[in-house]
């Protein structure tokens, strides 16, 4: 399978802690993407980690990969009621020619109160 | 520029009845990707396009779901005939797929409902 399984499925925390999500996958990757998506709504790209980079940041987000294990995980810090949302890693397989395939899993559901 | 549009935002529709979907990609782009979400099955990857051309359809359920790319700025999902079962989120999303570290795009989906 060339998806991601993310972990946990839902995640529960008040405004300004952080939030940890974590993702596996099985094969070969070009690079890892997470994308979230708020209730209703269509998937918006958050970040793309390529597979030769081990960490990568973007504002509140901060995003690892370690490709020895298939694993990589989304820290978003100081959280905030807006990021309520479900939140989706996709594997970007290195093998063949994909067309930029995606395939998701059933994501982290992540509940911020305030 | 105004994302991927698709229509309609919402259908309602009886057995048995056909269905379509429209989808258009954002200027430029040369993937399409059609999906659909259920709380079951989650997010199901249908069928994708490459420059108009259906690569992969082997995610389509059924013979009664088809799809189409005339030309590189309108994709339609047709389902035919309709069944309860079809009901949930389609999605379409766009990229440009010449670069590795591409990403998707996507619209904000069709709410479809089969009574």
């Amino acid at each position: 399978s060339q998806q991601g399984e993310e972990d946990p499925q839902a995640l529960s925390i008040q405004e300004g802690e952080n939030a940890t999500m974590n993702c596996s996958y099985k094969t070969s990757i070009n690079n890892l993407q997470w994308y979230r998506q708020n209730s209703g709504r269509g998937l918006v790209h958050l970040i793309l980690i390529r597979s030769n980079e081990r960490e990568k940041h973007s504002g509140r987000l901060r995003v690892t990969l370690d490709t020895s294990k298939k694993s990589s995980s989304l820290l978003i810090t100081a959280s905030r009621a807006a990021d309520t949302a479900s939140y989706f890693c996709a594997p970007r397989w290195a093998g063949g020619t994909s067309y930029g395939k995606l395939t998701f899993g059933q994501g982290t559901i992540l509940t911020v109160h305030p | 520029d105004a994302g991927v549009i698709q229509s309609p935002r919402h259908e309602v529709t009886e057995m048995g009845q056909e269905v379509t979907l429209r989808c258009k990609p954002i200027s430029g782009h040369n993937s399409l990707f059609w999906y659909r979400q259920t709380m079951m099955r989650g997010l199901e990857l249908l069928i994708y396009f490459n420059n108009n051309v259906p690569i992969d359809d082997s995610g389509m359920p059924e013979d009664r779901f088809s799809a189409k790319m005339p030309n590189a700025s309108f994709s339609t999902l047709k389902i035919q005939p309709s069944e309860p079962r079809d009901s949930a989120v389609y999605f379409c999303a766009s990229s440009f797929s010449r670069a590795t570290n591409e990403k998707l795009f996507f619209g904000s989906g069709t709410q479809l409902s089969v009574l």
